[in-house]
């Protein structure tokens, strides 16, 4: 079955960008998609179709997919950005999510 | 503005049948532009994605959990239905339902999600 590999944790410093990787097989011939989700909270839809913003979602947010890897940066992250993130693609007709990234915001 | 209510039994005896609704507001899930999805997420782990249905009911299955799951839909009462047969603790976890857009644009409306507890 399809896997998807984010680290664990990422920490970032107020004010600068934050990278958060996630890996695949060949995850660039897929569009790949990334969720926010705060302590307590439903997912939220950050980036669809690679690098592609839902209304609403800061421009400070970005996306890439390229080769094996999709990155969600995060430009002058905020402490608002604290979160967990998800990344998540489409194989054979299936879904298959990230194990997720624990963002923290020192 | 669509929305997404989760409801059923906040607890299952083991061996039993896991049935969750998900009730659709502002919208109709007849419409053949989206994919009507369950995620779970037990305590402090990640999202799974369990399965969806989609126009003139077709589904999609996660492979690890399709010989326990069956998703259906009542377009007359505008819900969308998880049965999970056979629970085990392990089945116990937060269970969303979720909007899929066609054309790889993702799960943009989610529900606030319900807690299953497996538990004699």
């Amino acid at each position: 079955s399809y896997e998807l590999t984010q680290p664990p944790s990422v920490s970032v410093s107020p004010g600068q960008p934050a990278s958060i990787t996630c890996s695949g097989d060949k995850l660039g011939d897929k569009f790949a998609c990334w969720y926010q989700q705060k302590p307590g909270q439903s997912p939220v839809l950050v980036i669809y179709q690679d690098s592609k913003r839902p209304s609403g979602i800061p421009e400070r947010f970005s996306g890439s997919n390229s080769g094996n890897t999709a990155t969600l940066t995060i430009s002058g992250t905020q402490a608002m950005d604290e979160a967990d993130y998800y990344c998540q693609a489409w194989d054979s007709s299936t879904v298959v999510f990230g194990g997720g990234t624990k963002l923290t915001v020192l | 503005q669509v929305q997404l209510q989760e409801s059923g039994p906040g607890l299952v005896k083991p061996s039993q049948t896991l049935s969750l609704t998900c009730t659709v507001s502002g919208g109709s899930i007849n419409s053949g532009d989206y994919y009507w999805t369950w995620i779970r997420q037990p305590a402090g782990k990640g999202l799974e994605w369990i399965g969806r249905i989609y126009s003139i009911g077709g589904t999609n299955y996660n492979p690890s959990l399709k010989s326990r799951v069956t998703i259906s839909a009542d377009t007359s009462k505008n819900q969308f239905s998880l049965k999970l047969s056979s629970v085990t603790a392990a089945d116990t976890a937060i269970y969303y339902c979720a909007r899929d857009s066609h054309g790889d644009h993702g799960m943009d409306v989610w529900g606030k999600g319900t807690t299953v507890t497996v538990s004699s």
